[in-house]
């Protein structure tokens, strides 16, 4: 079965700092990885997704995840954190085999960067 | 339109009473979906559109939740008799394929209180 785990509810970084948002998966074969972030009372924005290809992906307002195989992890990452990234951001995963057209959703983390 | 906008925004309802729920999704998309999210919570996949067809609505919660989508476009999410238990973030997105690489956009969600 398809999951993803993301194994910190609350994440605090000083702003200035960098910041890593943890996000890892299982799936039968190779994935498809998402990350989402989502403002206060605000739907989901997209940041960005690895498909393929080079396994550092960078996305919008400055972040990247690096896709570890290995490791089934796609960390979310930002060399330095701005007190507006505190949101609540969400890693999804889909196995490119698998017809089903369901992403598969992480609980969320929420990420507070102190000024 | 530019994104996926839902309306209304929010919904106040009186326990046993139906409401119903609107998206419009970014023109072209073909796919889209319905997320329940409550209160700082991830998110619960309802059904999934692929023109007006529904091929799984599996993850609608009970037989008071029903939604349609005509025309390829417009979708609308219909809660009979609510229940407290309903009260929460409802998230549309749509996508321009069911591929698995396809990305979705999402809406800014309604929020339904049923007091």
């Amino acid at each position: 079965a398809q999951s993803v785990a993301q194994p910190e509810d609350q994440v605090n970084v000083a702003e200035g700092n960098p910041l890593t948002v943890k996000c890892t998966y299982s799936v039968s074969g190779n994935p498809y990885l998402f990350w989402y972030v989502q403002y206060p009372n605000r739907g989901l924005q997209f940041l960005l997704k690895y498909i393929t290809g080079d396994n550092l992906v960078k996305g919008s307002y400055g972040f990247e995840a690096e896709f570890n195989k290995s490791q089934t992890s796609f960390h979310l990452k930002k060399p330095s954190a701005l007190v507006s990234d505190s949101a609540l951001y969400f890693c999804a995963v889909r196995d490119i085999r698998d017809s089903n057209y369901q992403l598969i959703w992480g609980a969320g983390t929420k990420l507070i960067i102190k000024p | 339109g530019a994104g996926v906008s839902q309306s209304p925004s929010n919904k106040v309802t009186e326990k046993g009473k139906d409401v119903e729920l609107r998206c419009d999704p970014i023109s072209g998309h073909t796919a889209l979906y319905w997320y329940r999210q409550s209160l700082g919570q991830g998110l619960e996949f309802l059904i999934y559109f692929q023109g007006n067809s529904a091929p799984d609505k599996s993850g609608l919660p009970s037989d008071r939740f029903s939604a349609e989508r005509t025309g390829g476009s417009v979708s609308t999410l219909t809660i009979q008799r609510t229940q407290q238990e309903d009260s929460a973030v409802y998230l549309c997105a749509s996508s321009f394929g069911r591929g698995g690489q396809e990305t979705q956009y999402f809406g800014p969600g309604t929020r339904l209180l049923v007091l």
